[in-house]
């Protein structure tokens, strides 16, 4: 079966552009989970989903981030005006109804603001 | 906000031996969950070992195991006859009882030596 998968694998933009980062959780995992990676740091949460709705957004940093999953599948995040401080590693994760809170991650999207 | 920290940037081990990572985090639960994922180069997190606060028993993994001493809240992993596979990125990680976020460590580059 397959794992989550992310794209783009890496991304470069310049300051001030918009962008999107795609996730495809494992089929059947309600729960789907955004981190965000900077460089020799730790992931840092962003947003919880279960379902189609955002049940945590406690972690995004700022208005400029928002993310989706309107079909309770797929999701996006999405960044408007990116500044250089954005660039870092975006990894989602998901979780089956009955996981143990276990996470399964995809490979990330590597994002670099020019 | 809980933090979880590791103490050992790097690590390195001579094939086939035995390494112990650490791990301590503060909380004021009594129930959570910890895990120690694994991130290679390919950038994709994986679990390696997980263990539940309210079960005494340290969780074992083949290779892999933990020494979790509650009261003293540490939480290392040790990796037994090393191999050249298991060198990566660690990372510890705490989750709380009804929590839906991870708070990770800032992580250990493992070396394994020929």
């Amino acid at each position: 079966g397959a794992g989550v998968s992310q794209t783009p694998s890496n991304k470069v933009t310049e300051k001030g552009k918009y962008v999107e980062l795609r996730c495809d959780p494992i089929s059947g995992h309600t729960a789907l989970y955004w981190y965000r990676q900077s460089l020799g740091q730790g992931p840092e949460f962003l947003i919880y989903f279960q379902g189609t709705g955002a049940a945590d957004d406690s972690g995004l940093p700022n208005d400029r981030f928002f993310a989706v999953r309107p079909e309770g599948s797929v999701s996006t995040l999405k960044i408007q005006r990116t500044e250089r401080g954005d660039s870092a590693v975006y990894l989602c994760a998901s979780s089956p109804p009955t996981s143990g809170r276990v996470k399964f991650f995809g490979p990330g999207t590597r994002l670099t603001v020019l | 906000a809980q933090t979880v920290t590791q103490s050992q940037p790097e690590m390195s081990v001579q094939e086939a031996e035995t390494v112990t990572l650490s791990c301590t985090y503060d909380t004021s639960e009594s129930d959570y969950y910890l895990f120690w994922y694994k991130q290679p180069p390919s950038r994709q997190m994986i679990l390696v070992i997980r263990q539940e606060a309210y079960k005494q028993q340290n969780a074992t993994e083949n290779r892999f195991s933990v020494n979790f001493q509650k009261a003293a809240k540490s939480f290392s992993l040790k990796i037994s006859d090393s191999q050249l596979g298991d060198a990566a990125m660690y990372f510890c990680a705490y989750r709380g009882p009804n929590g839906n976020q991870f708070y990770f460590g800032t992580g250990t580059s493992l070396t394994v030596i020929p």
